[in-house]
């Protein structure tokens, strides 16, 4: 079983502040990252696939970096609002003959208004 | 165009008694995973389909749950008899093929409840 962490495990923050989180990963084996928001209620979506060490991801006030040679990506949220509210999760797949997907435990984001 | 479609809801039973779920995946995806995730973890990953064909269920428990993805579409996790460790969310993806460049759409997830 692959080690993918995330940190912090919970956090609030006032509307208008940013904010990121970490996703550690194993430095080997490495094929790709995927960062999915999960709304109360609602189905997980993915946010963003990042492949290549160095990517940097943007979708609105959302960005999320990539680091392979050491293990991590940060996802950063510029302004956060209260619709930001959902658990963050990262998966890490492994590259190989039999490509593997592992989640993170998630970062739960409270934006308090 | 649809999306990953999962039923039941909800579903509350008794230890002891079995239970099934439901997923009819995203048309024309080949892979269908199961994940089961527990309050405060992220999902774990219970079975992945590549068409009709498991391709990975190390994490499965083989004595109580069984699944099944005939025609290589729809999918059917089972559980019996359940325990008190098994109430979590089961939540169904899937997505056009493995895990990599192509992400996973999820189904709304079946909370289990047993008491």
């Amino acid at each position: 079983i692959l080690n993918v962490e995330q940190s912090p495990q919970s956090l609030h923050v006032q509307e208008g502040d940013s904010t990121n989180f970490t996703c550690s990963f194993p430095s080997s084996n490495f094929y790709a990252l995927h960062w999915y928001r999960w709304e109360t209620a609602k189905s997980p979506e993915a946010l963003f696939v990042m492949t290549l060490n160095g990517d940097e991801k943007k979708k609105g006030r959302i960005s999320a970096t990539l680091n392979t040679k050491e293990g991590y990506s940060y996802l950063y949220i510029k302004g956060s609002q209260p619709e930001d509210s959902a658990t963050y999760l990262c998966a890490f797949i492994s590259s190989g003959s039999a490509r593997q997907l592992t989640f993170g435990s998630g970062t739960q984001l409270t934006v308090l208004p | 165009e649809a999306g990953v479609v999962q039923s039941p809801r909800y579903k509350i039973i008794e230890k002891k008694q079995p239970v099934a779920f439901w997923c009819n995946p995203i048309s024309g995806h080949n892979t269908l995973y199961w994940y089961r995730q527990n309050l405060g973890q992220g999902p774990e990953l219970l079975i992945r389909y590549e068409n009709e064909e498991a391709v990975d269920d190390s994490q499965l428990p083989k004595d109580r749950f069984s699944a099944e993805r005939l025609k290589g579409v729809d999918s059917t996790l089972k559980i019996q008899p359940a325990e008190l460790g098994d109430s979590a969310v089961y939540l169904c993806a899937s997505s056009l093929s493995e895990p990599g460049a192509n992400v996973l759409t999820f189904g709304a997830g079946s909370r289990l409840t047993v008491l």
